[in-house]
């Protein structure tokens, strides 16, 4: 069936990058997604990508996807303390139902 | 515009009640899900609609469990009766039907059953 693994924490320095990494199974997978979770809050969109892309870049966020190996990840540039979060990775199939199927989040700890 | 909104922000109450959340999807999405989130099973999707007919509702833990949507601007999610181990966030989402269409979340309700 369909999966989606991350793992559940990730520690880094203020200034230095992130890489928050996720792995999919399902290969009709159309649109792929990253969500940001602050404490207290509703996840929040941070950007998709299409599965016939290899990369997208949004100011500091870089979105790479190797759909080979079903790997997608989520670099976050210049990380600050702002940027301590919850952080899903979510995917569509292929079929047009709306649903997603998210994994269950990394936690991303920024020391300053 | 307005998002997603959900209510109450916070409910706490005693075992055995019945508690109902509410959720007001972004005008215009047809698609709606109810989520809860643990620390213990992460994000669970329970339940969704589409043109307010339920879809899929698999994920609905059990039959004190139950979700309506009236129209397309309202949802409730009702427990009845509830129990401690319901004690979570709950959230609901909407999204448009086309096939990039991410879903919004509304901030959840913070569910605590002593």
């Amino acid at each position: 069936g369909e999966d989606v693994e991350q793992s559940l924490f990730l520690s880094v320095r203020e200034g230095d990058s992130s890489v928050i990494n996720c792995t999919y199974t399902d290969s009709s997978s159309t649109y792929l997604y990253w969500y940001k979770q602050e404490p207290g809050a509703g996840l929040q969109l941070l950007t998709y990508i299409f599965s016939n892309m290899d990369m997208k870049q949004d100011q500091r966020l870089t979105v790479l996807l190797n759909k080979k190996d079903k790997h997608l990840s989520l670099r976050i540039a210049d990380t600050q303390t702002g940027d301590s979060a919850i952080y899903f990775c979510a995917e569509r199939g292929s079929s047009n139902t709306g649903k997603l199927i998210f994994g269950q989040g990394t936690t991303l700890q920024v020391k300053p | 515009d307005a998002g997603v909104i959900q209510s109450p922000r916070h409910e706490v109450t005693e075992m055995g009640q019945e508690v109902t959340l509410r959720c007001k999807p972004i005008s215009g999405h047809d698609y709606l899900f109810w989520y809860r989130q643990t620390m213990m099973r992460g994000l669970e999707l329970l339940i969704y609609f589409n043109n307010n007919v339920p879809i899929d509702d698999s994920g609905m833990p059990e039959d004190r469990f139950s979700a309506k949507m009236p129209n397309a601007s309202f949802s409730t999610l009702k427990i009845q009766p509830s129990e401690p181990r319901d004690s979570a966030v709950y959230f609901c989402a909407s999204s448009r039907t086309a096939n990039n269409q991410p879903q919004h979340f509304g901030d959840g309700t913070r569910l605590s059953i002593l």
